[in-house]
């Protein structure tokens, strides 16, 4: 199975901060990296699937890059509603849709 | 519009199996390329996925828990129900269930998500 890492496990920034989250996997995964936000007692949300694109009415600070092994989430400017836990995951080892543990970002 | 909701029961014993239903609406199970997911996440962990099913009746499960998980679909009910045998306290989790509207595609719909404890 494909295993999946990701750095740091957690981080503290300000509001108005540059956040960058890295997710590596244990083999190519060509594109196929999803990133979800979860809130505390919440389901896991959608922000950016196929590694760059944008899930519909996510807000445009969040961006996604990478391809292969190497992907990252960038939170362009953070604000106060992005308290939360990220999780990558990969959808390319079908139907082994393995999970990131998870980056928690405290402001 | 998509909405899913997991039920089930919220305390079961240990050796006990349990049994999870997801009901979902706004789409079909009948449609090409969709497909349900259950993945559990155990208090203070991470996700875990663990069983999804296609609209072809297709049926994966995880390569760690596969002798212990069957998932079925009932098309005409728009639900999906999970069975889980043999369970242990270690499987305490909140499951939930989640939708792929395409087969490498991501989890775009969640439900709610339920609470399992497992205790004697």
């Amino acid at each position: 199975d494909i295993q999946m890492t990701q750095s740091p496990s957690s981080l503290s920034a300000s509001v108005g901060d540059r956040v960058t989250i890295t997710c590596r996997a244990s083999q190519t995964i060509r594109t196929y990296l999803n990133w979800y936000q979860q809130k505390s007692g919440k389901a896991p949300k959608l922000l950016i699937y196929a590694a760059s694109s944008l899930q519909s009415g996510v807000p445009s600070r969040f961006s996604g890059s990478g391809s292969g092994t190497d992907f990252t989430l960038t939170i362009s400017s953070l604000q106060p509603e992005d308290s939360a836990t990220y999780y990558c995951q990969q959808t390319y080892s079908t139907p082994q849709f393995t999970f990131g543990p998870g980056t928690t970002v405290n402001i | 519009q998509v909405t899913l909701k997991e039920s089930g029961p919220a305390l079961v014993k240990p050796t006990q199996t349990l049994t999870l239903t997801c009901t979902f609406s706004g789409f079909s199970l009948s449609t090409s390329a969709m497909c349900v997911s259950w993945i559990r996440q155990p208090p203070g962990k991470a996700l875990e996925w663990l069983a999804r099913i296609d609209w072809d009746d297709d049926k994966f499960y995880s390569t760690s828990l596969k002798t212990r998980l069957t998932i079925s679909k009932d098309t005409s009910k728009n639900q999906v129900v999970l069975r889980m045998t043999n369970m242990d306290p270690v499987d305490t989790a909140t499951y939930f269930c989640a939708r792929t509207a395409y087969t490498f595609g991501p989890f775009d719909y969640w439900g709610q998500g339920t609470l399992v404890t497992v205790s004697s």
